[in-house]
């Protein structure tokens, strides 16, 4: 079974720009979420998609932004980047509301750089 | 707000030295609770989960965790480390209908 899946792998961007992230989560799997892992905060929890609507979301600004297609795949969209959004973009799926003892399967991840 | 602790940031150990991670939590409610590991160059993975029952949970690898709800805490435990064992540690809790919430990390360094 293949795991969950991101791209690209690697990105280097100026200030300024836009950039668009993508997740494919597990077969099967309908909850798809998206965490920042910047150097020595851990992971900070961005946003969480199930059955394509948006059920939470984390402490930042509006200009992080995705959505949830009807595959279940999903997007994280970063607009106006700033320096300081230079991170490792994880993707976790998990089987969804339906369980409320749901473990989350993480990508490999889409390490940004912004220059 | 909620919030994970994860006391340890930087840990070294010399392999078959016993190893103990600290965690703990603010969130009074029902909670799931989990360790995450992530060794250099791979992805995040599951070590050991706790949902109910025996406090006392057996992971991968010979890690175990102990939940502790009188004091909020669910340390990581391993008897005997190996080098393998090598990399950044997460913790992480779940209130029931709510998202994950990570702490920190804790890179442990084993040399030989």
């Amino acid at each position: 079974e293949a795991g969950v899946t991101q791209s690209p792998t690697h990105l280097i961007k100026t200030r300024g720009q836009q950039v668009t992230l993508r997740c494919s989560p597990i077969s099967g799997h309908t909850s798809v979420y998206w965490y920042q892992q910047a150097l020595g905060l851990g992971l900070q929890f961005l946003l969480w998609y199930d059955e394509g609507e948006e059920r939470n979301r984390g402490n930042f600004p509006p200009r992080f932004s995705g959505r949830q297609f009807p595959n279940y795949s999903s997007e994280l969209n970063v607009n106006a980047l700033e320096l300081e959004d230079s991170a490792l973009y994880l993707c976790a799926s998990s089987p969804g509301l339906a369980g409320a003892n749901n473990e989350q399967f993480f990508g490999p991840g889409t390490r940004l750089t912004v220059l | 707000a909620q919030s994970v602790s994860q006391h340890n940031h930087h840990v070294i150990l010399s392999e078959a030295a016993s190893l103990e991670l600290g965690c703990n939590y603010s969130y009074g409610g029902t909670v799931n609770l989990f360790w995450y590991v992530q060794y250099p160059g791979q992805h995040l993975q599951l070590l050991l989960k706790y949902f109910s029952g025996d406090p006392l949970v057996k992971g991968i690898k010979g890690f175990e965790a102990e939940f502790i709800k009188s004091k909020f805490s669910f340390n990581l435990r391993k008897p005997s480390v190996q080098w393998s064992d090598t990399a950044e540690y997460f913790c992480a809790v779940k209130p029931r209908t709510d998202k994950l919430i990570f702490g920190t990390g804790t890179r442990l360094q084993v040399f030989p």
